[in-house]
């Protein structure tokens, strides 16, 4: 189906474990996006990515890894999870925007607890 | 950097009737994005209504309006005619001209009240 979709859903990992959130999106968009949603802070940006091979920071870095091999992918990993990063993770997509107007299309989110 | 404060964390209205939820921003730029994303409890991020800082007049998309002020830095989101499907939490964001990060706010639930 087309769309955007991440894996898994839910997850429930420990503290010190690497774990690898992934998203897939079927539109061809060049900008993709990883956020995490927490209570009382809205959603904040985590990396984003312009194009394969080309991604950059966001507001929340640290503990993060992201690699975009190709267009359609964006995984987020978490190298040594912390209990801090309990969160609900959110992927999103954009095209590249004509005429300044442009809409980040999301996925489901991914509910991480990390124990 | 650009902060979007969102200060009712909670609203209620009754069924039919009309709610405005309020958003400020800060920014140094002049032309920018504004947007009202709609949660509800499946999560979904769903696009509400957007507003381009350099058009005056108001967007609106059905029951949905919004009151920009650009001078201010606000922006209102009015929903007409409440369903129970408007039931969701609502989120102030935005976006920087040529930058495609998003910005949001902390959010504000919604409730309807039959």
């Amino acid at each position: 189906d087309a769309g955007i979709t991440q894996s898994p859903r839910y997850k429930i990992t420990e503290t010190g474990r690497q774990v690898t959130l992934m998203c897939h999106q079927t539109w061809s968009h060049s900008y993709m996006f990883w956020y995490r949603q927490d209570l009382g802070h809205g959603l904040r940006l985590i990396y984003y990515s312009a194009a394969a091979d080309i991604t950059d920071k966001g507001e929340v870095p640290d503990g993060y890894v992201v690699s975009r091999s190709k267009t359609e992918n964006f995984p987020l990993t978490l190298e040594s999870a912390t209990r801090s990063q309990t969160s609900v993770y959110f992927c999103a997509s954009s095209p590249i925007p004509e005429g300044g107007n442009n809409e980040q299309f999301f996925g489901p989110g991914t509910r991480l607890t990390v124990l | 950097a650009q902060t979007v404060t969102q200060s009712q964390p909670e609203m209620s209205v009754q069924e039919a009737e009309t709610v405005t939820l309020s958003c400020t921003y800060d920014t140094s730029e002049s032309d920018y994005y504004l947007f009202w994303y709609k949660q509800p409890p499946s999560r979904q991020m769903i696009l509400v209504i957007r507003q381009e800082a350099y058009k005056q007049q108001n967007a609106t998309e059905n029951r949905f309006s919004v009151n920009f002020q650009k001078a201010a830095k606000s922006f209102s989101l009015k929903i007409s005619d409440s369903q129970l499907g408007d039931a969701a939490m609502y989120f102030c964001a935005y976006r920087r001209f040529g930058n495609e990060k998003l910005t949001f706010g902390t959010g504000t639930r919604l409730t309807i009240i039959p």
